[in-house]
């Protein structure tokens, strides 16, 4: 069965440009979530689908990132325009329940490594 | 709101020597609690998971975590470390209400031949 990805695995891009980075849950995972962990510091959450609705997105740092589910599939991560902070390692991860009180695993991918110049 | 400590943000140890990995948590409700592993070029990997079960919790590749509630501790071990057992290790925290994971900073674990 295959496991979480992501595309690109890395993106180097200049400040001001626009980046949109994609990841594709395990088949049948309901919850998908984004976190990013900026150099050298906790990963930190960004926010969380269940199918294609936006569960919390309250770690979402500003405006000038915007998340998507279509369908309740993949998903994507736009940072338009990126700031040189925005640097950092984007994990996507996927778990199956859709129940509160029961803790499935979350199932991270890769990570896209993305540095704005 | 809830955090959580890794002390040390590099450890290393000798080959077959005990790994100890500190994770301490701040929590005003029980908490789940996880271990993730990420070796190079890797996505996080689940070591093992709490959740309000037994407080001694055995997980992948010989690992094992202790929830003591009283030191708000969730530590880490491996008897006999191996060389495949480099990698970054990071400690999170989820409460019930909650889906999201609040992790840690991470400790890189060297083990030296």
């Amino acid at each position: 069965e295959a496991g979480v990805t992501q595309f690109p695995s890395h993106s180097v891009i200049e400040k001001g440009q626009t980046v949109t980075l994609r990841c594709d849950p395990i088949s049948g995972h309901d919850n998908l979530y984004w976190y990013r962990r900026v150099m050298g510091k906790e990963i930190k959450f960004l926010l969380h689908f269940v199918k294609e609705s936006k569960q919390d997105e309250s770690g979402m740092p500003n405006n000038r990132f915007l998340a998507e589910r279509t369908g309740g599939t993949y998903s994507t991560l736009k940072v338009q325009p990126a700031e040189l902070e925005d640097s950092g390692v984007y994990f996507c991860a996927s778990s199956q329940d859709s129940f509160r009180g029961r803790r499935d695993t979350q199932y991270f991918g890769p990570g896209t490594r993305l540095t704005v110049l | 709101a809830q955090s959580v400590t890794q002390l040390g943000s590099h450890v290393s140890v000798s080959e077959g020597a005990l790994v100890l990995l500190r994770c301490n948590y701040s929590s005003s409700v029980p908490p789940y609690l996880f271990w993730y592993v990420q070796y190079p070029n890797q996505g996080l990997q689940l070591l093992l998971k709490y959740t309000s079960a037994a407080t001694l919790v055995k997980g992948i590749n010989g690992f094992e975590a202790e929830f003591k509630k009283s030191e708000t501790s969730f530590h880490l071990t491996k008897p006999s470390a191996h060389m495949s057992d480099a990698a970054e290790y990071f400690c999170a925290v989820s409460l019930s209400y909650e889906w999201n994971m609040r992790f840690g900073a991470g400790t890189r674990l060297t083990v030296k031949p």
